[in-house]
């Protein structure tokens, strides 16, 4: 079945990395993806990554894949205020075109 | 810049009323557009498939007499949220997939206030 899980928060200091984890039930997953949305406004693609890898990186994003256990990982280095927002991870199943996402984790950062 | 434009991003209707919300993919065409809810403090759901040139197909419990899909061209999809209520108010927020590049775009989602 088609299932996202997030913790629901997460409080990190400014400078510090921050890991906001998510794990998916249905290993045909194609699609992993995450978003963020900040308060009162839409919603951003930050990155994705395909089911066969394993890691990706893009400037202070770094997202781990385990595919053995349906772990999927959003690392930011150096927390900014400015990261302060709700992150979704999402999911394809079978194709690219219909999302489900996880409840979203509110990352709090502390200057 | 946007690929997929939604409009618009923030309106306040009275109860009773109708309202209307475009979704467009701006330099693609898209058959098939999707349309997903978001409750406060919760996630996004997936509310209806928009498909061009046919009806729309919705979701479990989702009201198609209430939340109207027209998909009139290969680039605009409307949702009409008819006879709002408040708990109407949500975060909505359409998709596109672009089929060439395997890629799937969002808009930028529109806030609905009811009051």
């Amino acid at each position: 079945g088609e299932d996202v899980e997030q913790s629901l928060f997460l409080s990190v200091r400014e400078g510090d990395s921050s890991v906001i984890n998510c794990t998916y039930t249905d290993s045909s997953s194609t699609y992993l993806y995450w978003y963020k949305q900040e308060p009162g406004a839409g919603l951003q693609l930050l990155t994705y990554i395909f089911s066969n890898m394993d890691m990706k990186q893009d400037q202070r994003l770094t997202v781990l894949l385990n595919k053995k256990d349906k772990h999927l990982s959003l690392r930011i280095a150096d927390t900014q205020t400015g990261d302060s927002a709700i992150y979704f991870c999402a999911e394809t199943l079978g194709g690219y075109q219909k999302v489900t996402f996880g409840i979203g984790t509110k990352l709090q950062v502390i200057p | 810049g946007a690929v997929v434009s939604q409009h618009p991003s923030r309106v306040i209707c009275k109860s009773g009323t109708s309202v209307k919300i475009e979704c467009r993919s701006l330099d693609f065409q898209a058959t098939t557009m999707f349309w997903y809810r978001q409750f406060p403090k919760q996630s996004l759901m997936l509310m209806a498939t928009s498909n061009e040139g046919s009806k729309a197909t919705y979701e479990q419990g989702v009201e198609k007499d209430k939340f109207l899909i027209n998909h009139a061209s290969l680039t605009l999809s409307t949702l009409t949220v008819t006879s709002a209520h408040p708990e109407d108010s949500s975060f909505y927020i359409c998709s596109a997939p672009r089929t060439e590049r395997n890629t799937i775009y969002f808009g930028e989602g529109s806030w609905l206030t009811v009051v």
